[in-house]
């Protein structure tokens, strides 16, 4: 399993709003930044949020990102269906094992 | 505008040696400042980092798979390399070079298309 926690999948209708949670520890979450990665499936991951809340080059301010604690958490407003998609979060685990983690991954659906 | 391309064996046979290249246009490695990750998408599965490389050379690994792993930068073609030993079933994957401006940040961007490797006899 991942070292970071996502919900499986998440979905919202057109034009709402939805928020994806990474949960993690002190180690990964909790001591370093986080980013964000759109994926359609079939193609490589997109990065949309870098050091927590700073959106990459080129994407909507529809796009947000946050931090609290050992969490994090992406929002996406004015949702399109072209937002369909698996979201990953990741970060450094400076634990132990130390190196780069990624979360398991949540399928969005637009309904 | 930066573009990274994985090439190398689609198919694998248990046991043997995978070697996948990445190449890099739009930028010079040897400009510096840059680390060279690789990443790899088991089918259906979520993301696993496997190591970066450092322009210089200094290379850092996912410690589960430390002792099969070694990237390498050869800054006079501009690509970045992966060797990836004894390749069982579970080494089936979509595998991805991308760039990243800090070792202990998790910042990776822009990414390849990535090149698929599955392993089977």
């Amino acid at each position: 399993q991942s070292v970071l926690t996502q919900p499986p999948s998440v979905s919202a209708a057109p034009g709402q709003k939805v928020t994806i949670s990474c949960s993690g520890s002190s180690s990964n979450i909790g001591n370093n930044y986080v980013a964000w990665y759109q994926q359609v499936p079939g193609t490589a991951p997109k990065l949309l949020i870098y050091d927590n809340n700073k959106r990459a080059s080129g994407i909507p301010d529809r796009f947000s990102g946050s931090k609290s604690g050992t969490s994090a958490t992406l929002g996406i407003t004015g949702l399109q269906t072209g937002d369909e998609a698996n979201y990953y979060c990741g970060t450094w685990d400076s634990g132990l094992r130390a190196g780069q983690v990624f979360g398991g991954g949540s399928k969005l659906t637009v309904l | 505008q930066l573009q990274l391309q994985e090439s190398g064996p689609g198919l694998v046979k248990p046991s043997e040696t995978l070697s996948l290249t990445c190449t890099v246009s739009g930028a010079s490695i040897s400009s510096g400042g840059y680390y060279w990750g690789w990443i790899r998408q088991p089918p259906g599965k979520g993301l696993e980092w496997i190591g970066s490389v450092f322009y210089t050379g200094n290379t850092y690994y996912n410690p589960s798979l430390r002792g099969r792993v070694t990237t390498s930068v050869d800054t006079s073609k501009n690509q970045v390399s992966l060797t990836l030993t004894s390749m069982t079933a579970a080494d089936t994957a979509v595998y991805y070079c991308a760039r990243h401006a800090r070792l202990t940040t998790n910042w990776f961007d822009p990414w390849g298309q990535g090149t698929l490797v599955t392993v089977s006899s």
